[in-house]
């Protein structure tokens, strides 16, 4: 199994609906983010977590939320889903220290129509 | 806001080439880290330089690090039709405890066989 594992790998939805992205992770860290890309902008933060009860907002927070459901779960809410959140989403996790990177998860591609 | 930005945009060279990537940032940096994207994928990370190191190698890969300038390089040398890929450069801004990653564009490598 993956370390960090992403649901639905590709979702098609239609404007003003809910969705949710799920992740889960194996790595036992207390810290998972989620990401969006876009093609030309690179990655931007939208939510992270440094352990369950502590959540903060990232750079474009803003239509989104999040859920910490336990220390490997980290889901991402799009409560009225937009077009122009069409994008790639992905979730990644890390330890406490700064010794090592993140890991990713593959992703999860989200297409608002 | 875009905190590191990754020069070239893209590069093509030729299997056995070496390649040289880019990055400017602006604000005193934790550390910085060189991450790998295949096409779709997520991200792979691939190294990781302090802000008191100034090189760093890993296997084909070099990185160096001038505060001073706020610039960092990755060289990989006798490239592969393999790593074909995006990099991204991320800086780690944070002081002890926060650890969030800010990344960059991508520079698009392409390697011809």
């Amino acid at each position: 199994d993956a370390d960090v594992t992403q649901t639905p790998r590709n979702r098609i939805t239609k404007t003003g609906k809910r969705i949710m992205l799920e992740c889960s992770q194996t790595k036992g860290h207390d810290r998972m983010y989620w990401y969006r890309q876009d093609p030309g902008l690179g990655l931007r933060l939208i939510y992270y977590s440094f352990d369950v009860k502590d959540i903060n907002k990232g750079e474009i927070s803003d239509g989104y939320s999040v859920s910490r459901q336990a220390q490997a779960k980290f889901s991402l809410s799009l409560e009225s889903a937009i077009p122009n959140q069409t994008a790639l989403y992905f979730c990644a996790t890390s330890d406490s220290g700064t010794r090592y990177g993140y890991t990713f998860g593959s992703g999860t591609r989200l297409t608002v129509v | 806001s875009q905190q590191g930005e990754e020069d070239p945009q893209a590069l093509s060279i030729q299997e056995g080439e070496n390649a040289t990537m880019n990055c400017s940032y602006k604000t005193s940096i934790n550390n910085l880290q060189w991450y790998r994207q295949n096409s779709g994928r997520g991200l792979v990370h691939l190294i990781l330089i302090r802000s008191n190191e100034r090189e760093k190698h890993s296997g084909r890969l070099r990185v160096t690090l001038d505060t001073s300038k706020k610039s960092s390089s990755l060289l990989i040398t006798a490239s592969r039709a393999a790593d074909t890929a995006s990099y991204f450069c991320a800086t780690d801004l944070s002081g002890a405890g926060s650890y969030q990653l800010t990344f960059g564009k991508g520079t698009k490598l392409s390697v011809i066989p």
